[in-house]
């Protein structure tokens, strides 16, 4: 059974900075992967995803994310943070075969500083 | 398309009452998710259906749970009798086919306190 990590629970980031969210995940094959964001009161959102081809997947808000076989890591990155960045963010592995089943990480919290 | 719809968006009950929440998925989906969320546990996959058939109900955490999809639009995720220990966010996700790499849409959740 697949399974991901977010080592880090809280990440406080200064505006304009560069941004890392760290997701390490644990699939016997090639995953799926994804990055969701979760505002206040809402639901979550997909940001990106990869399941084959270039390893750096671009997505939405100016996000990317990495995937590095080698290191089963798919970590979030953005080059510059906003205000409005600030959310949680939920790393997730799904099984390249049969039907979906999206394992979460427990979130990582952006809070992001003036 | 007005995205997921679940409802209520907040439910109040006293602890032993039947609660249930209610979700239509987006039109032509096939495939149907509840997830808890709560601090302690994060997100938990309870139940997903394929064509309204379930297909993994591994996550239910007790038979005080059950859910339903009777039809391509509607599905049910009932608690009876409700425990404060039920306390949490539920939300309902859907996606085209299911499949591995699709992606998920989710609902705004229904914050569940049971008192």
């Amino acid at each position: 059974a697949q399974s991901v990590t977010q080592p880090d629970i809280h990440i406080t980031v200064s505006e304009g900075a560069s941004l890392e969210l760290r997701c390490n995940y644990s699939y016997g094959a090639t995953p799926y992967l994804f990055w969701y964001v979760q505002s206040p009161g809402q639901g979550l959102q997909l940001l990106l995803k990869y399941f084959s081809g270039d390893t750096l997947v671009q997505g939405i808000k100016g996000f990317e994310a990495e995937f590095k076989r080698s290191q089963s890591s798919f970590n979030l990155r953005k080059p510059s943070v906003h205000w409005s960045d600030a959310a949680e963010y939920f790393c997730a592995v799904g099984a390249n075969t049969g039907f979906q089943k999206l394992v979460f990480g427990t979130g990582t919290r952006l809070l992001v500083s003036p | 398309d007005a995205g997921v719809i679940q409802s209520p968006r907040h439910e109040v009950t006293e602890m032993g009452q039947e609660v249930t929440l209610r979700c239509k998925p987006i039109s032509g989906h096939n495939s149907l998710f509840w997830y808890r969320q709560t601090m302690m546990r994060g997100l938990e996959l309870l139940i997903y259906f394929n064509n309204n058939v379930p297909i993994d109900d591994s996550g239910m955490p007790e038979d005080r749970f059950s859910a339903k999809m009777p039809n391509a639009s509607f599905s049910t995720l009932k608690i009876q009798p409700s425990e404060p220990r039920d306390s949490a966010v539920y939300f309902c996700a859907s996606s085209l086919d299911g499949r591995g790499g699709t992606e998920a849409f989710f609902g705004q959740g229904t914050r569940l306190t049971v008192v």
